[in-house]
């Protein structure tokens, strides 16, 4: 089955600093979400975006299908940026979305 | 307000005992899914749902049931046979099937006794 890859695992940022989070699956995809899990385990939609490039205030993303990966960009961290980011994929016509195994960010004040 | 809401927050299980998490939308979406979570990974799909009155496997449903009897509700049931249930559980809904924005519940933690 296809296979999602995400880096680096962990980050630790001062606060005000960028970031930037990759997303790797092994095969050709349809659908690809970011998602942010706060602390207290809600996830949040950052991004519905199987490819192109999408901004939505300090976060943007870019998706290379041809190339198979997905970047996160995170500028100005904030303290509340912190949880885990996961990347998943999916193929048209298919309910399956498999997820990364997250990575894992914290913003220092 | 629209959105997605399940509970308990927190739920207990004895041995050999049988739960069911509640999950609700009323985003008015077609299909629903139950993710399994554990400690320090991603999310696994358990099961999911386009239609009333229809639901498929998903990896890991061994152990666990469901019924959409209900466009707005899609309840699951972790039973005796899940011999490791400990895990934070998330239902989640879409518009249409296959590929649509994904929108997440707050979880209900689940813990064995």
């Amino acid at each position: 089955g296809i296979q999602v890859e995400q880096s680096p695992p962990d980050l630790i940022l001062q606060e005000g600093a960028n970031s930037t989070l990759r997303c790797n699956f092994s095969d050709s995809v349809n659908n690809l979400q970011w998602f942010h899990q706060n602390p207290w385990g809600q996830l949040i939609n950052l991004f519905y975006i199987p490819s192109g490039t999408k901004q939505n205030g300090r976060l943007s993303a870019t998706t290379v299908a041809t190339e198979r990966y997905s970047l996160l960009y995170i500028s100005s961290s904030q303290t509340t940026d912190s949880g885990v980011y996961f990347c998943a994929v999916g193929y048209s016509g298919t309910y399956k979305y498999i997820f990364g195994t997250g990575t894992r960010l914290k913003v220092l004040a | 307000d629209g959105g997605i809401t399940q509970s308990p927050k927190y739920l207990f299980r004895k041995e050999g005992q049988n739960v069911t998490l509640s999950c609700e939308q009323n985003l008015n979406h077609d299909a629903m899914y139950w993710y399994r979570q554990d400690p320090g990974q991603g999310l696994r799909l358990i099961y999911y749902s386009q239609i009333v009155n229809d639901f498929q496997k998903g990896d890991i449903a061994e152990g666990y049931s469901v019924s959409r009897e209900k466009k707005e509700s899609f309840p699951l049931t972790v039973t005796s046979a899940q011999k490791n249930p400990t895990a934070f559980y998330l239902c989640a809904s879409s518009m249409s099937t296959g590929g649509e924005t994904q929108y997440f519940g707050p979880g209900t933690r689940l813990l064995v006794l």
